[in-house]
């Protein structure tokens, strides 16, 4: 079945540092990647995503780089503030007929900025 | 997202109990699902729904049951609960299915003793 690793549980960066979170993916015929990031006791919240037929995708300081082949993708933060810190998910999706429901999350990653 | 709502925000139950999470949502969107927040797990699919009357298994259906008589409501039945489905559980729509952004509710955190 689909499966979403997500690298590292937790990270510790000092302010204005950069984080990357990494995921890996199992299924070839995913094709839809958003980043999640989830304050203390809120819902989770769509910061970022890239299609299949994008390679990096930026937002500020944040972006997010895609590699098919190695079925892998990143979120990358730059010059990371105390308010980046949260529980960020990354997830992938299926398209096509009888998929279209399941998008499946990493694990999660905790990320400290220290001021 | 005021747009989808969640009831209740807490509910503790005893086992065995049947209970109901309700989750409903004013944008029309087509898509509805149902997720479940553990430590060390992340957020699983539970079940997704993406029309009325059209409902369909995530990855972890069992114990759960869910309905869609009408677009806007999704409630999730847990008909014997159990200490293992103690958890947060979120509820999400979005406008075109599970690669377009979805908008989660605030969540109800559901305690089995």
């Amino acid at each position: 079945g689909e499966n979403v690793e997500q690298h590292p549980s937790t990270l510790s960066v000092q302010e204005g540092d950069s984080a990357v979170i990494k995921c890996t993916y199992s299924d070839s015929a995913s094709n839809y990647f958003p980043w999640y990031k989830q304050e203390l006791g809120k819902r989770p919240q769509l910061i970022i995503d890239i299609r299949s037929n994008v390679g990096e995708k930026k937002d500020q300081r944040i972006a997010v780089t895609l590699n098919k082949t190695a079925k892998h993708f990143s979120l990358h933060i730059t010059e990371t503030q105390p308010e980046d810190s949260a529980v960020y998910f990354c997830a992938a999706s299926k398209g096509g007929s009888g998929n279209t429901g399941k998008l499946i999350f990493g694990q999660g990653t905790t990320l400290q900025v220290k001021p | 997202d005021a747009g989808i709502t969640q009831s209740p925000r807490y509910k503790i139950t005893e086992t065995g109990r049947q209970v109901t999470l309700m989750c409903h949502q004013t944008w029309s969107h087509s898509y509805m699902f149902w997720y479940r927040q553990d430590l060390g797990h992340g957020l699983r699919l539970i079940y997704y729904s993406a029309a009325a009357d059209i409902t369909d298994k995530g990855e972890v259906p069992d114990g759960y049951v869910v309905s869609r008589s009408k677009t806007e409501n999704f409630p999730l039945t847990l008909e014997s609960a159990t200490r293992s489905q103690t958890s947060v559980y979120f509820c999400a729509s979005s406008f075109q299915g599970a690669d377009s952004p979805l908008h989660f509710g605030n969540g109800t955190r559901l305690t089995v003793t």
